[in-house]
């Protein structure tokens, strides 16, 4: 199984400030084929279900505002906030479907400073 | 818009069997993949696996292969997903949701989740 890592475990950022949240893949997740990383981002509020904010890395879903943002290649990735609002505040999940299991990472709490 | 609206909460004993129901709307059913995957209190999202109803495929995580079922009605717009053999460790919310276009499995819409609770 790729197993996936995160950090940090939570940070706490003011509001408007930048907030980078990193993921790690024991393997990378970039295909040779098409040369596009499996990886997408998850935002959960308090209470709700996840929600998909980026998909193959970088790729912002429908209606998702511009200060998120994705990089990465291979096995490191990141998430970057650019502009932290209050709303933002949740646990953030990276995810790999590079390969069967699909698995997340152990989430980073995001909190308002 | 689409939605998922899974069945309510259940509490059941070790060894016992949950199944767990959840009806889209607002896309063509059969021609996606539904997804499960859970999450127990206050950790991460753990995939269980997926079917598509409209070509009978379905997928398992090796971890639950045996105590598994997912099936669907496609005439319906329901999935289900049935887990045997109960033990503690599978209090969790579970959560139907739906493959983004394009085949590949990662998850554009979720269900409001299912709290699941064994206890004896």
């Amino acid at each position: 199984d790729i197993v996936m890592t995160q950090s940090p475990d939570s940070l706490a950022v003011s509001l408007g400030e930048r907030a980078t949240i990193n993921c790690k893949s024991s393997q990378s997740v970039l295909s040779s084929s098409n040369n596009r990383n499996y990886l997408a981002w998850y935002q959960q509020k308090s209470g709700q279900p996840p929600k998909l904010l980026i998909y193959w890395a970088s790729i912002r879903e429908y209606g998702v505002p511009d200060r998120f943002s994705g990089s990465g290649s291979g096995t490191d990735f990141t998430l970057t906030i650019s502009s932290l609002q209050a709303e933002d505040a949740a646990v953030y999940y990276c995810q790999q479907y590079y390969d069967s299991p699909l698995t997340f990472g152990p989430g980073t709490k995001v909190q308002i400073k | 818009q689409v939605q998922l609206v899974q069945s309510g909460a259940e509490v059941k004993k070790p060894g016992a069997s949950v199944k767990v129901s959840c009806k889209a709307s607002g896309y063509s059913f059969s021609d996606y993949a539904v997804h499960w995957v859970r999450q127990a209190p206050g950790q991460s999202l753990e995939w269980l696996g997926w079917i598509i109803t409209g070509k009978e495929n379905t997928k398992y995580s090796q971890k639950f292969l045996g105590r598994v079922s997912i099936s669907g009605d496609t005439s319906a717009n329901l999935a289900y997903l049935e887990l045997s053999s109960l033990k503690s460790e599978d209090t969790a919310i579970y959560y139907c949701a739906k493959n983004a276009p394009g085949s590949l499995p990662f998850f554009d819409s979720w269900g409001q989740g299912t709290l699941v609770t064994v206890s004896s």
